[in-house]
């Protein structure tokens, strides 16, 4: 099976920059992703990383350790309609399987 | 709009009933997933088919029960309702069960048991 652990909340000023955390334990593991959801909405895809290292797409970055079992999201000048949470997922091959299996979510509330 | 389309957007049944949600895939895509996600609860897998076969099965209760048809559009059957089963109801699609890597979600049916 999988552990996926990321922060509950977390609060940061309109303009700013913030880090979202995810750890994760796994075999098989290939690949992680992040997606956004706003509150009762589906979430969107924000991200994939399956090697090492940091992933730029404009606003949001996202950096994966395989050997830490770590990742994190980077959101840079923060904009108030980045309050939404934000989930980590990870899949992983196991049983002949490709299975994705979500994190239960980070909620940012960005404040002005 | 991500191409996923869900029917009903809302449900509101009584406890003991059964009732069907309907997920129509984005075009092209084979893959089929559906998660629940309560109000205190992360996103939870539930199953997943791949070209009308079932692929991969998470905390999906007994009482649930899901399939693809030929057309690739899916179901899922919830029976003998229970008040925890109120949620939402999302489902993705993906064009395979596992090299690509993105999931398309659809905008979720909300069900309310009473």
């Amino acid at each position: 099976g999988q552990n996926i652990d990321q922060p509950t909340e977390m609060t940061a000023t309109e303009g700013a920059i913030v880090q979202i955390n995810c750890t994760y334990q796994t075999s098989g593991f290939n690949g992680l992703f992040w997606y956004q959801q706003h509150a009762g909405e589906a979430p969107t895809f924000l991200s994939y990383n399956v090697l090492d290292g940091l992933e730029e797409k404009g606003r949001f970055s996202s950096f994966l350790s395989r050997s830490k079992g770590y990742s994190y999201l980077l959101l840079k000048e923060l904009q108030m309609k980045d309050s939404a949470s934000y989930l980590c997922a990870v899949r992983d091959y196991s049983g002949g399987y490709q299975k994705v299996t979500f994190g239960t979510g980070t909620k940012l509330q960005v404040i002005p | 709009d991500s191409g996923v389309t869900q029917t009903p957007k809302h449900l509101i049944t009584a406890t003991g009933q059964r009732v069907t949600l309907r997920c129509s895939p984005r075009s092209g895509d084979l893959s089929v997933y559906w998660y629940q996600q309560s109000l205190d609860q992360g996103l939870q897998f539930l199953i997943q088919y791949y070209n009308g076969e079932e692929r991969a099965k998470g905390n999906i209760l007994e009482r649930f029960s899901a399939q693809q048809f030929p057309d690739l559009h899916s179901e899922l059957n919830l029976s003998s309702l229970e008040l925890g089963d109120s949620a939402l109801y999302f489902c993705a699609s993906s064009l395979t069960s596992g090299d690509s890597y993105e999931q398309y979600f659809g905008p979720g049916t909300r069900l309310t048991v009473t």
